[in-house]
């Protein structure tokens, strides 16, 4: 069975600082694992994917995630938090047949002035 | 640019009235799906379609149904809207050609579904 834990409902961070959001997952074979940001009423727009290539991952808007296999972890960063990376982010799993996505239960980013 | 669009972005209806969502795409992704996003909740998948073949979720009640007439369009149907069907819909699609292609879902930007 697939499933992710997001560590952490809500973090704060100061603008220009790094940012650190935390997932872990299960899978019973080599998952591929997606990272999603989503505005207030807006959909989820992909930031990066994990597909079984390089575990570090990097996506778009200076964003990037390493795959940890040891540890069934893969945590999204940022090295400088800019006011418009506020939004909630959602770690996602697929399933073995890319049928279904399993969605983490979000963690919402404030980036404070 | 190929996406996915979903209309109308916001939808209001009575308590029973039903209420049809409509999804389009330009990607000519096999797999369209339809999530439940309630405040401050991730998305709940209701269900998908993988080419013609429904797939509904055990837990999605029977008030919700959906239609494909063809690979670029999706329906999502409430038959009879409750007070607790008030979230925003979201829909999504993606390329499933077994383990080949590893393809994320691309959404739409939902429909928020107001009951009065």
């Amino acid at each position: 069975a697939q499933s992710v834990t997001q560590l952490d409902s809500h973090v704060s961070v100061s603008e220009g600082t790094p940012v650190l959001l935390r997932c872990n997952y299960s899978s019973s074979y080599s998952p591929s694992l997606f990272w999603y940001v989503q505005h207030p009423n807006k959909g989820l727009q992909l930031l990066l994917k994990y597909t079984s290539a390089a575990t570090l991952v990097k996506g778009i808007n200076g964003f990037e995630a390493e795959f940890k296999k040891s540890e069934t972890s893969f945590h999204l960063t940022k090295p400088s938090a800019h006011m418009s990376d506020a939004a909630e982010y959602f770690c996602v799993v697929s399933s073995y047949n890319f049928n279904k996505f399993y969605f983490g239960s979000g963690t919402k980013l404030n980036v404070k002035p | 640019d190929a996406m996915v669009i979903q209309n109308p972005r916001y939808q209001v209806t009575q308590f029973g009235k039903p209420v049809t969502l409509s999804c389009s795409q330009t990607l000519n992704h096999n797999v369209m799906y339809w999530y439940q996003q309630k405040s401050s909740q991730a998305p709940k998948l209701l269900f998908h379609y993988y080419d013609k073949d429904f797939n509904n979720e055990a837990d999605t009640p029977d008030n919700f149904q959906s239609r494909r007439p063809n690979t670029s369009f999706c329906f999502l149907d409430i038959r009879s809207p409750g007070l607790g069907d008030a979230a925003m819909y979201l829909c999504a699609t993606s390329r499933v050609r077994g383990r080949i292609g590893n393809q994320p879902q691309h959404f739409g930007d939902g429909t928020r579904l107001s009951i009065l």
